[in-house]
């Protein structure tokens, strides 16, 4: 099974800040990564698929990239709103895997 | 609009039964994976299953191989996640979502493992 290091696993940052979330599978995956934002007692919500595609709806500010073994999630500059737990998913080969999650404080 | 409503939560016993159903709005599950997915309280997502479209293949999490199933009817354009042989570490929030990548989320549905 693939293992997902997701790090770091929270941080604090302000308004108008940019910040990396990172996720490193532990064997090579292709760009079958996707991120995800949870708010408090919410569904969670996909952000990111095939590593650096935005879901429809989502705000450019937020962007993926990365491959192989290494992904980054960017929030370029950071909102009030933008609060919340953030995942990664490996979706290259099952079974599929989450990373632990990062919590965001803004 | 996408919609999904999942059901069939609620307290059971260890070593007991329970299905869980997902009720699909706004598109067809027959052309569609869908997946199952869970949350234990206070901690991180936990992929479960999935079915292909076409509803020959299952896979699931090693931590549920053997004792849930995932399933679908087509004709209701439901998904359903039988769950049997319950652990009080199967104590969740269970989550259907749309396609593999997980596209569209429900709310979910809780399940509470205990005596």
């Amino acid at each position: 099974d693939i293992q997902m290091t997701q790090s770091p696993s929270s941080l604090s940052a302000s308004v108008g800040d940019r910040v990396t979330i990172t996720c490193r599978p532990s064997q090579v995956i292709r760009n079958g990564l996707g991120w995800f934002q949870q708010k408090p007692g919410k569904a969670p919500k996909r952000l990111i698929y095939a590593a650096s595609t935005l879901d429809s709806g989502v705000p450019s500010r937020f962007s993926g990239s990365g491959s192989g073994t290494e992904f980054t999630l960017t929030i370029s500059s950071l909102q009030p709103e933008d609060s919340a737990t953030y995942y990664c998913l490996q979706h290259n080969s099952f079974p599929y895997t989450f990373g632990q999650g990062t919590k965001l404080e803004i | 609009e996408v919609q999904l409503l999942e059901s069939g939560g609620g307290l059971v016993q260890p070593g007991g039964s329970l299905r869980l159903s997902c009720a699909v709005s706004g598109f067809t599950i027959s052309t569609n994976d869908m997946s199952w997915v869970r949350q234990a309280p206070g901690k991180g997502l936990e992929w479960v299953s999935i079915i292909s479209r076409s509803g020959d293949s299952t896979y699931y999490a090693d931590s549920v191989k053997g004792r849930f199933t995932i399933s679908r009817d087509t004709s209701k354009n439901r998904l359903y996640l039988q769950m049997n042989s319950l652990r009080a570490d199967d104590t969740a929030v269970y989550y259907c979502a749309k396609g593999g990548w997980l596209e569209h989320w429900g709310q979910g549905t809780l399940v509470t493992v205990s005596s």
